[in-house]
């Protein structure tokens, strides 16, 4: 299947800086990407949708102002947490895919831990 | 918000073993049901993408089935060995729901030697 790199592994920031987290597709154009977050013992719930060239649409009760989606290439989207807080604490993951009907793949994911 | 469960949470068994796991999901306003592999820190892998209902599909010894009037999917591993531990996650994708998965919280399979 297609490679999709995800940077950082893990991180751990203070309260009230900014973390930015990359998601790249390494061996196809990603024309759309998606950006998860899972608390634990809880299942992957999708925080935002970003389409190449495009504002990324927001699941209901996310932040778009807290949680900054950059999708400037086919290869590359960054999200940055801003100004985090202990409750932003999370596992983050992203998936990316080709086309409306093709596979989506997933990154390795970020654990954020904000101290 | 689709609700799609998993059970059992976590299961550990003997290598050799055969197990099975579910997935329920929304029997309305299907388009798909994917399932995914997900080892520890490393990407979730897709496993099979089901469409049709009454659908089998089989890699290696993990076969899964769907079905989509009961609203239901059970994945199968026969003769679990320890490179089969991984967490088995599922996700619903609606005729609706422009593209997006919903998953389940995934089962924990734990294969002991």
């Amino acid at each position: 299947g297609a490679v999709v790199s995800q940077h950082p592994s893990w991180v751990i920031c203070k309260s009230g800086t900014s973390v930015k987290i990359e998601c790249r597709s390494l061996d196809f154009q990603a024309t759309t990407m998606f950006w998860y977050r899972q608390f634990p013992k809880q299942s992957l719930m999708l925080m935002a949708t970003s389409n190449e060239g495009s504002k990324a649409t927001y699941e209901q009760g996310v932040e778009k102002d807290k949680f900054l989606i950059n999708h400037a290439s086919l290869t590359l989207s960054t999200l940055t947490v801003t100004s985090a807080h202990p409750e932003d604490s999370s596992f983050y993951i992203c998936s990316a895919r080709g086309g409306y009907d093709t596979e989506a793949f997933f990154g390795q994911g970020t654990r954020l831990t904000v101290v | 918000i689709l609700n799609v469960e998993q059970s059992p949470q976590s299961l550990h068994v003997q290598e050799g073993d055969s197990t099975n796991f579910t997935c329920s999901f929304p029997s309305s306003n299907f388009y798909a049901l994917h399932w995914y592999r997900w080892e520890t820190a490393k990407s979730p892998e897709a496993l099979f993408v089901m469409t049709l209902n009454g659908d089998e599909k089989k890699k290696g010894r993990i076969s899964a089935t769907l079905n989509t009037k009961e609203g239901y999917s059970y994945l199968y591993i026969k003769g679990s060995q320890p490179e089969d531990s991984a967490t088995y996650l599922c996700a619903f994708k609606g005729g609706s729901t422009l593209g997006r998965l919903y998953f389940g919280r995934g089962t924990q399979l734990t294969v002991w030697p």
